[in-house]
């Protein structure tokens, strides 16, 4: 059981680029979550996806942003045309129902747009 | 909507003391509550996860209680260590695998 991993770790952009965010989950986990986290705060949930299927997409989540899970494996969250407002710790996280669906968090991206 | 309060914000003792944390929710229709430290700059880790059947979990140093009626959890923290500072968050959500509310955290320092 590796975890769940983030990649990159650490993204710096210039405001109207797009970057691409990706997530691999626990390996038998077929939830999957993307949360958004600012300083001092706790995360906000944007989307979660069972398999596939994405089931819930927070009001957060503007028609800017886009997540996949092609396969039921790993995600992407993509944002397009960043502005300086997106600038925050991107959380992925993954839960199996034999668990409970106890949540398990991966370390995060952390966006700057500059 | 759901709103998670956790009370205090930030807390220090001194190395050894017991300790409890805070965490009330507004919605009582709760499925799971679960409690996470977080480390400056880093991911959340799972503490323990009480599932809306239970009342309380422990692990170790740690035990978390859930009153659901009242809208209020517990951690506790046995014999802290410098090791335990970090922010502890609480997330509850309504439905089983469904998304997490989570409240700000509390700040934890255990100065040696």
């Amino acid at each position: 059981d590796t975890g769940v991993s983030q990649d990159p770790r650490h993204k710096i952009t210039k405001r109207g680029q797009n970057v691409t965010f990706r997530c691999d989950p626990i390996s038998e986990h077929n939830r999957l979550y993307w949360y958004r986290q600012t300083l001092g705060q706790g995360p906000e949930f944007l989307t979660y996806f069972q398999n596939e299927a994405q089931l819930e997409k927070s009001r957060l989540l503007s028609d800017r942003f886009s997540a996949e899970r092609p396969k039921g494996s790993f995600s992407t969250l993509e944002i397009q045309r960043t502005e300086q407002g997106d600038s925050a710790m991107y959380l992925c996280a993954s839960s199996l129902a034999r668990s409970g669906h106890e949540q398990y968090f991966g370390p995060g991206t952390r966006l700057t747009v500059t | 909507k759901q709103e998670v309060t956790q009370i205090p914000a930030a807390l220090s003792v001194p190395e050894g003391e017991n300790l409890v944390l805070n965490c009330s929710f507004t919605d009582s229709a709760i499925y799971n509550l679960q409690w996470f430290r977080q480390d400056p700059g880093k991911g959340l880790t799972s503490l323990l996860l009480i599932q809306s059947s239970q009342r309380e979990q422990t692990s170790g140093r740690l035990n978390a209680s859930l009153d659901k009626s009242s809208g209020r959890s517990t951690l506790y923290i046995a014999a802290s260590q410098p090791g335990d500072s970090a922010t502890y968050l609480c997330a509850v959500n309504r439905f089983l695998g469904n998304q997490f509310y989570f409240g700000t955290g509390t700040s934890l320092t255990v100065i040696p």
